[in-house]
């Protein structure tokens, strides 16, 4: 097992444009969260699914931005519309999940995806 | 006010110092307290965690959490450069979903 996969590492696009990150979980982790962090912060949390289900949402997901678990595996997030303000580290972690062992809720994050927009 | 508040640094020490960094939060629902490295231009990785109040230790680090103080602290024993790095506190309820951060302390180990 490799780890939180995030992909791709870097992403420079111009104001205006759609763009889509990558995620895919340890395998058998059945919750995947999206990040978002920038420069001299923490990560701030976006949403979170367990399985294919989105359950939480975040203020910060405006309605430029759209995730989607299908099959409960890999994971999308998707940035329509990009502004300058749209510029940052998003982190994607997963855990195993609720119930069983406490050490099985911990997240474990990606390298994340750099996202620039001119 | 942020529910988790951190000093962002920087924080400098010389090689083989005792390093002692912490967090202060406001929402007495938090049950677990995250570590995280993350050096430039990388993911967060989970140094340690703890459930509720007490101390756990790993090697040259050591996490304190003391609810009643709602204070959380991470040693770090025989610093080494290769720590230096930001450290990230982080939190969540006891539904574990959702993590809450700090701003990330920026630790510099000089040689």
């Amino acid at each position: 097992d490799t780890g939180v996969s995030q992909n791709p590492r870097h992403k420079i696009t111009k104001r205006g444009q759609n763009v889509t990150f990558r995620c895919d979980p340890i395998s058998e982790h059945n919750r995947l969260y999206w990040y978002r962090q920038t420069l001299g912060q923490g990560p701030e949390f976006l949403t979170y699914f367990q399985n294919e289900a989105q359950l939480e949402k975040s203020r910060l997901l405006s309605d430029r931005f759209s995730a989607e678990r299908p099959k409960g595996s890999f994971s999308t997030l998707e940035i329509q519309r990009t502004e300058q303000g749209d510029s940052a580290m998003y982190l994607c972690a997963s855990s195993f999940g609720a119930g069983g062992a406490r050490d099985k809720n911990i997240q474990y994050f990606g390298a994340g995806t750099r996202l620039s927009v001119l | 006010q942020k529910e988790v508040e951190q000093d962002p640094g920087p924080l400098s020490v010389p090689e083989g110092a005792i390093v002692s960094l912490n967090c202060t939060y406001s929402n007495s629902a938090f049950q677990y307290f995250m570590w995280y490295r993350q050096y430039s231009r990388k993911g967060p990785e989970l140094l340690m965690y703890t459930y509720s109040s007490g101390n756990k230790e790993d090697g040259r680090f050591t996490a304190q959490v003391d609810k009643s103080s709602k204070y959380i602290s991470l040693f770090i024993r025989d610093s080494q450069p290769s720590d230096s790095a930001t450290y990230l506190c982080a939190m969540s309820g006891g539904g574990f979903q959702k993590l809450v951060f700090g701003t990330g302390t920026r630790l510099l180990v000089s040689p």
